[in-house]
């Protein structure tokens, strides 16, 4: 157990609709990293948040957007959703910069969108 | 543009023998390199990292070797076994962009009983 915590697990949706995935980071740590991985791919990273701001940005669709809280739980928001966005979507987080690059995963969030 | 790439889709290894994992990059601004394992229905778990001042980094059955005039980087996993059956990803992280991790498209690591 990682100590990071997503919801939903799994999701099932339609084209066009938006759905808001959910992180909770390990406690104390002040970053969280989103990542997807579609069909046995590499992770793609999409969104950095340290300390409630935005501190760094992949390849991240306009059509997606995320924020952390000042609890520093984070979400991701996935709107407007087509069929490719179906993926696995994994949250991370880390103390800051992270010790030696460690990122510590959560179980992830399967999204398939009809 | 990839730039960090793990070539072999898949491996297969008998118990107790040597497996090797490798991964090329083309960013020389990387600092770290991490190996993370993955399990089915689970997160990555990091497995083992070396900084980019070193060329070998041990860790009990695990080793991963740094070549920077190549910008190759393997895993060795010595002996293997098949509980180490898994999908292994390299990864890199950028000085310059925080500890955003750049990740490799995985192998997929069968070890034979």
């Amino acid at each position: 157990d990682s100590g990071v915590t997503q919801t939903p697990k799994h999701l099932i949706t339609a084209t066009g609709q938006r759905v808001t995935l959910r992180c909770s980071p390990r406690s104390g740590d002040l970053s969280v990293y989103w990542y997807q991985q579609s069909l046995d791919q590499g992770l793609q990273f999409l969104i950095q948040y340290y300390n409630g701001e935005e501190r760094a940005k992949g390849n991240i669709l306009e059509r997606f957007s995320a924020q952390q809280f000042p609890d520093l739980h984070s979400e991701l928001n996935l709107s407007s959703l087509e069929l490719g966005d179906s993926a696995l979507y994994f949250c991370a987080s880390s103390v800051g910069g992270g010790r030696n690059g460690e990122l510590f995963f959560g179980e992830g969030s399967r999204l398939t969108v009809l | 543009d990839q730039q960090v790439k793990q070539n072999s889709p898949s491996l297969s290894v008998q118990e107790g023998r040597i497996s090797i994992l490798n991964c090329d990059y083309t960013n020389s601004m990387f600092d770290y390199f991490l190996w993370y394992k993955k399990y089915p229905a689970e997160g990555p778990t990091f497995l083992i990292s070396i900084s980019s001042i070193k060329d070998k980094n041990e860790d009990g059955r695990f080793t991963v070797f740094l070549n920077k005039s190549a910008k190759h980087l393997s895993l060795h996993i010595v002996p293997s076994q098949p509980g180490d059956s898994a999908v292994y990803f390299c990864a890199a992280r950028h000085n310059n962009a925080g500890n955003m991790l750049t990740f490799g498209g995985g192998t997929r690591l069968m070890v034979k009983p």
